[in-house]
């Protein structure tokens, strides 16, 4: 079955360092591709999305490319600040699998940034 | 817009005991809704996924018996935990799907914690 791999955390990094989540997935069929953030005590955000390869998803200086290739869809930004530290969650939805549209999650990466 | 909330924040009960978790969209209408659960430190594991006025289509190894969903407006779905014990102690966590709205975008609550004792 489809399935979702990230890379394990906690991830801690200084301000203004470079993020990178790696995040590669398996699909039978032609997945969208999602990058999700929990902020403390929140429910999930949609951060940002692409829905077929070479896609580039963005939003707030993240970004993310979908790589049919290397099956992959690694989350970057250039640089991180206090207000990024968060529970990052890759997510695949395959379209393939009957219309239903469900979301796939991999485990998540805690991102700790320090002042 | 697009928001999604959950009653209650947090329950604690005794083991046996029925807990009932509400979730609501609150500006839009919902047609599907989406129930799951989260452990510490792992993913969230879709429970079940529920249409208005009809049966909810459960995942495999979900006890549909344990976990009743039901989805009676185009705003709310409920999950009750029947019989509780402590090994149901979990966050769980709703989302929905806005009716004539992107077949892959769900907007998610920000989820119940249930601990069983």
């Amino acid at each position: 079955g489809d399935s979702v791999t990230q890379m394990e955390g906690p991830v801690t990094l200084s301000e203004e360092a470079f993020l990178t989540i790696n995040c590669t997935y398996t699909a039978t069929g032609y997945p969208s591709l999602f990058w999700y953030v929990q902020y403390p005590g929140e429910g999930l955000q949609l951060l940002l999305k692409a829905t077929k390869a070479d896609d580039k998803g963005s939003n707030k200086g993240f970004e993310a490319t979908y790589r049919k290739e290397t099956t992959s869809f690694h989350l970057e930004k250039g640089s991180v600040q206090v207000s990024d530290s968060a529970v990052y969650f890759c997510a695949l939805s395959d379209r393939a699998q009957g219309g239903s549209e469900k979301l796939v999650f991999g485990k998540g990466t805690k991102l700790t940034v320090n002042p | 817009g697009a928001v999604v909330s959950q009653h209650p924040s947090r329950v604690i009960c005794k083991s046996g005991t029925s807990v009932k978790i509400e979730c609501r969209s609150l500006d839009f209408q919902a047609t599907t809704m989406f129930w799951y659960r989260q452990f510490p430190k792992q993913s969230l594991m879709l429970m079940a996924t529920s249409n208005e006025g009809s049966k909810a289509t459960y995942e495999q190894g979900v006890e549909k018996d344990k976990f009743l969903i039901n989805h009676a407006s185009l705003t709310l779905s409920t999950l009750t935990v029947t019989s509780a014990h402590p090994e149901d102690s979990s966050f769980y966590i709703c989302s929905a799907r806005e009716a004539g709205g992107q077949r892959n975008e769900q907007f998610f609550g920000p989820g119940t914690r249930l601990t069983v004792l």
